[in-house]
This record gives structure tokens, sequence and C-alpha cells, in this order.
């Protein structure tokens, strides 16, 4: 069985703050391959990032970036000078071969960034 | 734009009815996949086609039933509508062999009155 767990549900920040938000996973497949949505409050889940089991570097993609750590597994995601268009909440999920490619999703993490 | 296209983009229907949901998949995946997201039971996946079969089922209510068309494009049909049916239904297309991707239709959001 498959599991993601975002412990955060909530979090609230200023505006350029950093934030970091939480994703602990579990499986016993050695190949899998997590990812990261963001879903504002227009209702849609944006693609953020797609990381596989093999690949323990860290990717910075402007204000963004994602640790994924095997050895804890855990696969979280920073803001950095966060802004109020983040505002929005984010879901951390995972999916195995053996899982056909169906997703995993955490509860989400709803971050709300004030002005 | 994600490629993948739902519609209707809003429903609200009475309880005990039947609707049908509307999925066409970006061009070249030939698998879709059904999601739920509910406010008490997050984002659950339902059921998965493949190049018209079904392939995968998760937490799908008997009620509730799809199906995957020659042009690829898939429905879900909830019937006997329940109060509690209501949420918003996501359909997510990916190419199943190879590096997966999940890429999310802007989602039908189901109100049961």
């Amino acid at each position: 069985a498959q599991k993601v767990t975002q412990a955060q549900t909530e979090i609230s920040v200023v505006e350029k703050e950093d934030v970091t938000l939480d994703c602990v996973y579990e499986t016993r497949d050695t190949t899998y391959y997590l990812f990261w949505y963001k879903q504002p409050p227009s209702g849609e889940l944006v693609f953020l990032i797609r990381r596989n089991s093999f690949d323990e570097q860290n990717e910075i993609s402007g204000r963004y970036s994602w640790n994924f750590q095997k050895s804890t597994s855990s696969f979280n995601f920073t803001i950095t000078a966060s802004q109020v268009v983040d505002s929005a909440v984010y879901f951390c999920a995972l999916t195995t071969n053996n899982a056909g490619n169906m997703l995993t999703f955490g509860g989400g993490t709803r971050l709300m960034v004030k002005p | 734009d994600s490629g993948v296209t739902q519609t209707p983009k809003h429903l609200i229907t009475a309880t005990g009815q039947r609707v049908t949901l509307r999925c066409s998949p970006r061009s070249g995946d030939l698998s879709v996949y059904w999601y739920q997201q509910s406010l008490d039971q997050g984002l659950q996946f339902l059921i998965q086609y493949y190049n018209g079969e079904e392939r995968a089922k998760g937490n799908i209510l008997e009620r509730f039933s799809a199906q995957q068309f020659p042009d690829l494009h898939s429905e879900l049909n909830l019937s006997s509508l329940e109060l509690g049916d209501s949420a918003l239904y996501f359909c997510a297309s990916s190419a199943v062999r190879g590096v997966p991707e999940a890429f999310f239709g802007q989602g039908t959001r189901l109100t049961v009155v």
C-alpha cells in the first residue's frame, strides 16, 4: 500500500517570507514517482513537478525548489519570497510502476500568503 | 492549459438523478483516470481506462460507472445521486508506458441538491 502524508493542513505567511511544505511518503516499491500539484482557488490541479526515485537531485525552478530525501522518505517543497498569487492548496502525490500511474495524494496543505 | 478537457464545468442536479461527465485526454494519451475530490475524503482515485479497457478500480461506488470510447474520450456516469456525491470530479490522462505524467482537466463541480 502507498501513503502520502502532508502533516501541515494550513500555513499562513506574510508576503516575501520563505515557506516549506512537507511531504512524507510510504511505498514498498523501489521505483516510484513523486509529484507536486497546486490547486488555486479556481479549482484546477496544476502540475508542478515530477521526481523519480532514482534521481535525488534537488530541483529549483524560479522561486520554487524541491528537496527529495530517500533516507527520510520526504519530498519537501519550498517557496522562496512568497507572493499572494502563491496562495493555494498544494498536494503531494505518489505513484509507482506497479500502481499503473494511479496517483495517491496527500491531504493537501492550504497556503495563505498575506500582503 | 493541460490539454485535458472536461465538460461540463459545473453541474447542479437533484438527488436520485443521473449525470454524465465527459473527458477528452491529451493528444496521444491512451490512459484516462477519474478522481473525486470531496471535503471529507480528499482526492481519491476512482477508475482507470487504457485504450478502451478498464485497467484499475479504486474507491468507486457501484452507482458509478465509466467507459472509454474508440476516440479515447471517456465518460463517467453517476446515478441515483445522493447529497454526498457532491464533489469536484477530475479527469487525468497519461501515457502508461514509460515515465508517468498525469495532467488534469479543470474538473467538473457537481452539486447535488
